[in-house]
Formats: C-alpha cells, sequence, structure tokens
C-alpha cells in the first residue's frame, strides 16, 4: 500500500525566509501527490496537487512542489514565508485505480517575524 | 455555496455512551471518507464509502460505524467499544475518479470523552 513520510514534525522559519517543508512517498504504481493546509480547529485546504503532468506544481499562495521520481519526493517550497502561512501542512499520497488517500504525519510550519 | 458540514463541532461523551457525527455534503460527490486525527499522527482512515449503500473499513474502524443511505449524508458513530475516542474527526468528500481527485473537508468535530 502506499505511504507517505514527512521529515521534520516542526519547522521554524523567519519572515521572508524560504519555505521547504520534506516529503517522500511510497507507492507500487504511478502516484497522485497532494500537499493539504490544515489552520487551528479547521478542516484541510488542497495546496496543490501532481496528477502526471508537469512536475512542477504551482499552488495557491505562492506555493509549489517539485516531483521527483527518482528521488520519491514530493517536496513543498515557498520562496519568501509570510506570517500568514503559519499552520500544518500535510503531504498525501493516493494510488491511481483507488480512492485510497494515505497521509503523512503532518509538519507545523512556524513562522517567526 | 457547495461543500461539507459536520457537527457537532465539539461534543463531549461519557464512558460508555455511543455518540454519532454528522456529515452533509451537496457537492454531488460520490465517494465520502471519515478520517481520524491525533496530534503527531496525521490523519488515519477510518472508513470510507464510494457509493450509496456499500462502505469499507479504514486503517482503524475497530469501534466505529458506518452508514451510506444517502449520496449526501455518510453519518459516523463512535461506540462504546472504541478505547479511546477523543480525537479531531474529520468528514471529506470526493469525486468518484481513479484516485487523482482531491478531497473536500469539512471543519471537523473534536470529541472529548470525560
Amino acid at each position: 500500500a502506499q505511504s507517505v513520510t514527512q521529515l521534520g514534525s516542526h519547522v521554524s522559519v523567519s519572515e521572508g525566509a524560504l519555505v521547504l517543508l520534506r516529503c517522500n512517498y511510497s507507492s507500487s504504481v504511478p502516484p497522485y501527490l497532494f500537499w493539504y493546509v490544515q489552520y487551528p480547529n479547521q478542516g484541510l485546504q488542497l495546496l496543490l496537487k501532481y496528477t502526471s503532468a508537469a512536475t512542477l506544481v504551482k499552488g495557491i499562495n505562492g506555493f509549489e512542489a517539485e516531483f521527483k521520481k527518482s528521488e520519491t519526493s514530493f517536496h513543498l517550497t515557498k520562496p519568501s514565508a509570510h506570517m500568514s502561512d503559519a499552520a500544518e501542512y500535510f503531504c498525501a499520497v493516493s494510488e491511481r485505480w483507488n480512492n485510497d488517500m494515505r497521509f503523512g504525519a503532518g509538519t507545523r510550519l512556524t513562522v517567526k517575524p | 455555496d457547495g461543500g461539507i458540514t459536520q457537527s457537532p463541532k465539539y461534543l463531549f461523551r461519557k464512558e460508555g455512551q455511543n455518540v454519532t457525527l454528522s456529515c452533509e455534503q451537496n457537492l454531488n460527490h460520490d465517494a465520502m471518507y471519515w478520517y481520524r486525527q491525533d496530534p503527531g499522527q496525521g490523519l488515519r482512515l477510518i472508513y470510507y464509502s464510494q457509493i450509496v449503500n456499500d462502505f469499507q473499513k479504514g486503517d482503524i474502524a475497530e469501534g466505529y460505524s458506518v452508514s451510506r443511505e444517502k449520496k449526501e449524508s455518510f453519518p459516523l458513530t463512535v461506540t462504546s467499544a472504541q478505547k479511546n475516542p477523543t480525537a479531531f474527526y474529520l468528514c471529506a468528500s470526493s469525486t468518484r475518479t481513479s484516485g487523482n481527485g482531491e478531497l473536500f473537508f469539512g471543519e471537523g468535530s473534536r470529541l472529548t470523552v470525560l
């Protein structure tokens, strides 16, 4: 079955600094990959998704992620952090041919002024 | 507006009581899901349903039950058999395409057992 590993449960950056959240996946078939964001006591919102088109995927709020098959990675980046980016971020994978989406443990992003 | 509505947002339960969490969607999605979220563990799948009157167990179905009598509704019952039910519960839905559909989430229900 597919799975996701997020490296680092907490990441802290200064406002204006680069944001890099790491995600590695395991899948026996070509995967679909997703990044979601969650603000406190709320549901998850989709940031971006990879579904086998361009390997560099642009999402909302200036985030982007690059699918690297050789590294089985789908890291999330943003060139310049904003205070409003502070939240928990989840990487997720689903395999083609089923609707079974699996989530990583999450990375909490803190942005310092 | 289309979306997913979960209720109640906060719920307190005494040990030994069953509780039912409501999830309603007006997105015309075929598939619906229940996840449990605990700190540091991400989201774990409890049950999912891809079509009315059919559902499958996820990774942590023990102590939970669901029904899918209508396309719009997928209630989750947390039974007294669930050993540690205090958690944040998230309902989601998606189109029934081959795994590439994003999940749309409700705002969640926080259950606390007293």
